[in-house]
């Protein structure tokens, strides 16, 4: 059962354009949510997180949206630049457990 | 070190062989964590290490996979015996404890494995 999802395996995004990327979950007890991003041949890097007492949060060009009642979170980021070519994970955490639960990633790519 | 490094960056290995990979933390941090990535396929956790405590090895496969810490430092993922189901993108994070949920961990690059 899986209790982070991303639905789009793949997402193509103009440069300059805005890029959103989704993240659905199922477990009411994850209370922090994070994005991470990943290069081909890198490890994931960290990116941006959510508390969920919290329904934005701001870096930059990254903002994260977190809709409690739907369960729902989404990366928004403006402007895209072909270095944002990545993939995307989503990643969740209880406060009371030490893993993250991870999404199976979408992968970006910002066309020129 | 800076970062977690990982090594071999690549294995190739012939099916019923035995590997060893290796994760060197970043310098300070308690807690280790092995995940693996299958082809399309998210981070599936195998085990975590935190400071003297004993493991979680609730993500471990099978009994053909196991790992060590030595000297909360250092750490070693031997897949016995592999087949070609263990053929994937094998990840060592580690962190801070108290700090996962708002920083995540911090991921070395990983060992390919590929089992022919």
């Amino acid at each position: 059962d899986q209790q982070v999802k991303q639905n789009s395996p793949s997402l193509s995004v103009q440069e300059g354009r805005i890029s959103i990327l989704n993240c659905d979950y199922t477990n009411s007890m994850f209370d922090y949510f994070l994005w991470y991003k990943k290069y081909p041949a890198e490890g994931p890097t960290f990116l941006i997180s959510i508390s969920s007492i919290k329904d934005k949060n701001e870096d930059g060009r990254f903002t994260v949206f977190l809709n409690k009642s739907a369960k729902h979170l989404s990366l928004h980021i403006v402007p895209s630049q072909p270095g944002d070519s990545a993939v995307y994970f989503c990643a969740a955490s209880a406060v009371s457990n030490y893993q993250l639960i991870w999404g199976a990633g979408t992968k970006l790519i910002i066309k020129p | 070190g800076a970062g977690v490094s990982q090594s071999p960056s690549n294995k190739v290995t012939e099916k019923g062989k035995d590997v060893e990979l290796r994760c060197d933390p970043i310098s300070g941090h308690t807690a280790l964590y092995w995940y693996r990535q299958s082809l399309g396929q998210g981070l599936e956790f195998l085990i975590y290490f935190q400071g003297n405590s004993a493991p979680d090895k609730s993500g471990l496969p099978s009994d053909r996979f196991s790992a060590e810490r030595t000297g909360g430092s250092v750490s070693t993922l031997t897949i016995q015996r592999t087949q070609q189901e263990d053929s994937a993108v094998y990840l060592c994070a580690s962190s801070l404890p108290g700090q996962i949920s708002v920083y995540g961990y911090t991921f070395g690059s990983g060992t390919r494995l590929t089992v022919v």
